[in-house]
């Protein structure tokens, strides 16, 4: 069945910060890939896709780009706010189903 | 245009009761899908509807059921509560294909 991995955290950064946060799948044929963020108290927002191999998907300064080759989809930032502390979840949509399958989540903690 | 919007936000329940959550997905989504987050075992999969037609279903016991209407609004129940059923209950539509789904904000239920 699909999978997703992703690496647990904590991570925390220091604002003006690099941030990877690395993201593998497992699934048959070509799955869609997703990246979503919850922040406390609320629900997930989508933050970005891609849909076939090579594509990138960005929002509001993240990027994540689908690798077919090594099977990932890791989520980067060159320079993390305050404002970007939340849950971030990589997740898939694969093989014959339409269900999201979701990595367990990172929580990102960043410090003025 | 509006979200999807899920009532209630808060739910106290008792053992043995049974709950009805509700969901109003973004209008022109045909698709509607139910997530129950916990912190041990994260994000799981409950079941998606497409046009009143249960389309895909989680390894949820019988319990947990749902039901989509003609206006792809969607209810869940779950019946004779369980300790363990305390959770954040999160319900997310589409347009039905794998491009992705909108979240609502979810209904935490509480089980005491």
């Amino acid at each position: 069945g699909n999978s997703v991995t992703q690496m647990e955290g904590p991570v925390t950064l220091s604002e003006e910060a690099f941030l990877t946060i690395n993201c593998t799948y497992t699934a048959t044929g070509y799955p869609s890939l997703f990246w979503y963020v919850q922040y406390p108290g609320e629900g997930l927002q989508l933050l970005l896709k891609a849909t076939k191999a090579d594509d990138k998907g960005s929002n509001k300064g993240f990027e994540a780009t689908y690798r077919k080759e090594t099977t990932s989809f890791h989520l980067e930032k060159g320079s993390v706010q305050v404002s970007d502390s939340a849950v971030y979840f990589c997740a898939l949509i694969g093989g014959s189903n339409y269900k999201l399958t979701f990595g367990k989540g990172t929580l990102l903690t960043v410090n003025p | 245009k509006a979200g999807v919007t899920q009532t209630p936000r808060y739910l106290i329940k008792t053992r043995g009761q049974q709950v009805t959550l509700s969901c109003s997905p973004i209008s022109g989504h045909r698709s509607v899908s139910w997530y129950q987050q916990t912190p041990g075992q994260g994000l799981q999969f409950l079941f998606e509807y497409f046009s009143e037609t249960q389309r895909n279903k989680g390894n949820f016991p019988g319990r947990f059921s749902g039901r989509q209407f003609s206006n792809s609004r969607s209810e869940m129940n779950v019946s004779t509560l369980e300790l363990g059923d305390s959770a954040l209950y999160l319900c997310a539509s589409s347009l039905g294909d794998r491009q992705g789904y909108t979240f609502g904000s979810g209904t935490r239920l509480t089980v005491v």
